[in-house]
């Protein structure tokens, strides 16, 4: 079975550039999530999806950063404009419905940086 | 206060000796999961093993092992017979509540295996 499905894996733009990163969950998963790293810190969720809805997006920071899973399956995170401190490593990951373990499943995330 | 605190910024370990990545956890919930994932240099978050609040066994997941201690509060990872591809981060992440809520993540703990 194909684990979560990232790219790129590796971006660098100049700040004020657009940037946009794609996600392909574990196939039958209907959660996803964006998660934010940042360096010698643990991931912290920008938002989650039960299929193509956002149940929760509380921490995206809406200004500069959008979201869309259409059709509940691939999702796409987008900056515009991005800015110095946005350099981080982007992580999706994927939940099947309710599981006893309830495991989320990580890709290999994007690391952005951005000059 | 931190939800999930993990107190070693690195630990230092000889090949096949055991060590224990420690990790407490504030939480008001009844029900809640305690989760441990490994990061190597390649950035993929990898699961490990999972504990559930009611469960009344540790987890042991192969070499992997969750001292699950309810009252203190502490689910410390133990790995036996370390090897050196076991050196990365290990993050601590907590689910509070049922159903699809997000993980809250520790701030990791660096672990590095000698020959």
């Amino acid at each position: 079975e194909a684990g979560v499905v990232q790219s790129p894996r590796y971006k660098i733009i100049e700040k004020k550039q657009p940037v946009a990163f794609w996600c392909n969950p574990i196939s039958g998963h209907n959660t996803l999530y964006w998660y934010r790293q940042n360096l010698g810190q643990g991931p912290e969720l920008l938002i989650r999806y039960e299929n193509e809805e956002a149940v929760d997006d509380s921490q995206l920071p809406k200004d500069r950063f959008s979201a869309e899973r259409l059709k509940g399956v691939d999702s796409t995170l987008k900056i515009q404009p991005a800015e110095l401190g946005d350099s981080a490593v982007y992580l999706c990951a994927s939940r099947p419905g309710l599981a006893t373990a309830d495991t989320q499943y990580f890709g290999p995330g994007t690391r952005l940086t951005v000059l | 206060a931190q939800k999930i605190t993990q107190t070693q910024p690195g630990m230092f370990v000889q090949e096949k000796e055991a060590v224990t990545l420690d990790c407490t956890y504030d939480t008001s919930d009844q029900s809640y999961g305690l989760f441990w994932y490994k990061q190597p240099s390649s950035g993929e978050m990898i699961f490990l093993i999972y504990q559930g609040s009611y469960d009344e066994q540790n987890a042991t997941e192969g070499r992997y092992s969750l001292n699950f201690q309810k009252a203190r509060k502490s689910a410390n990872l133990v790995i036996s017979a370390s090897q050196l591809g076991d050196s990365a981060m290990y993050f601590c992440a907590m689910r509070e509540g049922r159903g699809y809520s997000t993980l809250t993540f520790g701030k990791g703990t660096m672990l590095l295996v000698s020959p």
